[in-house]
């Protein structure tokens, strides 16, 4: 059964760069797309990101300019940046499994989420 | 980006009645090679998404065949044959054609 943990500051200041990791367990991260997806509190679901274990990757327009994603095959893990931060930023960030490789491109598996408060 | 209205918003359901939830897109979501890129994904309170549909109609592992969907072009519906408490939760609609992604605004079921 894949496993996907996210990792990192639960706070980050204004104007700074947000770092996650998300550890993929009970499988390779080798040979599939993985996204990051973020919630707001109370709100809906954002699409940030996908990023394939070659490190290619596609960014949401809206967030292109502050957004970088990269994998670490060794470890099993990627991980996202995003400088340049604002409260707007705050909210759970989800990493997942995506099946756009399969031709569905759906997310099978997720992360349990990791609150991330923009914040001085 | 294409846009994902879903209808209602909060549906009231009770147990071993049906239940439908509808979803419209901003623009088709019929690819060139036939698919169709509409998800459903359900999140329970205090959890994250689980996908219970993808490509229109197709069921995820694990999904009870209570719950299907349906629809093609840019209409799309949602249906629990029988609703049962665990179904509660905040349902989305999201499109896969474009990037990037985006979601509907959820719906909330809840038992009456």
């Amino acid at each position: 059964q894949v496993q996907l943990q996210e990792s990192g500051p639960g706070l980050v200041k204004p104007s700074e760069t947000l770092s996650l990791t998300c550890s993929v367990s009970g499988g390779s991260i080798s040979s599939y797309y993985w996204s990051w997806i973020r919630q707001p509190a109370g709100k809906g679901l954002e699409f940030i990101g996908r990023i394939y274990s070659n490190g290619d990757a596609s960014y949401n327009p809206s967030l292109k300019s502050r957004v970088t994603m990269s994998v670490d095959m060794s470890k099993n893990q990627f991980s996202l940046k995003m400088t340049s931060v604002t409260a707007a930023d705050t909210a759970v960030y989800y990493c997942a499994r995506d099946q756009v490789g399969t031709g569905s491109k759906h997310f099978d598996y997720w992360g349990q989420g990791t609150l991330v408060t923009v914040s001085s | 980006d294409i846009v994902m209205t879903q209808s209602p918003l909060s549906l009231p359901v009770t147990p071993g009645e049906p239940a439908s939830i509808s979803c419209r897109s901003s623009q088709s979501l019929l690819h060139s090679n036939g698919n169709t890129y509409l998800d459903w994904y359900l999140q329970k309170p205090g959890k994250s998404p689980q996908v219970l549909i993808y490509l229109g109609s197709h069921r995820a592992s694990g999904v009870p065949d209570r719950i299907s969907g349906s629809g093609s072009g840019t209409d799309f519906t949602l249906k629990i044959s029988r609703v049962e408490a665990e179904d509660v939760g905040v349902y989305y609609c999201m499109q896969a054609l474009q990037n990037p992604r985006t979601f509907g605004q959820g719906t909330k079921v809840e038992i009456k």
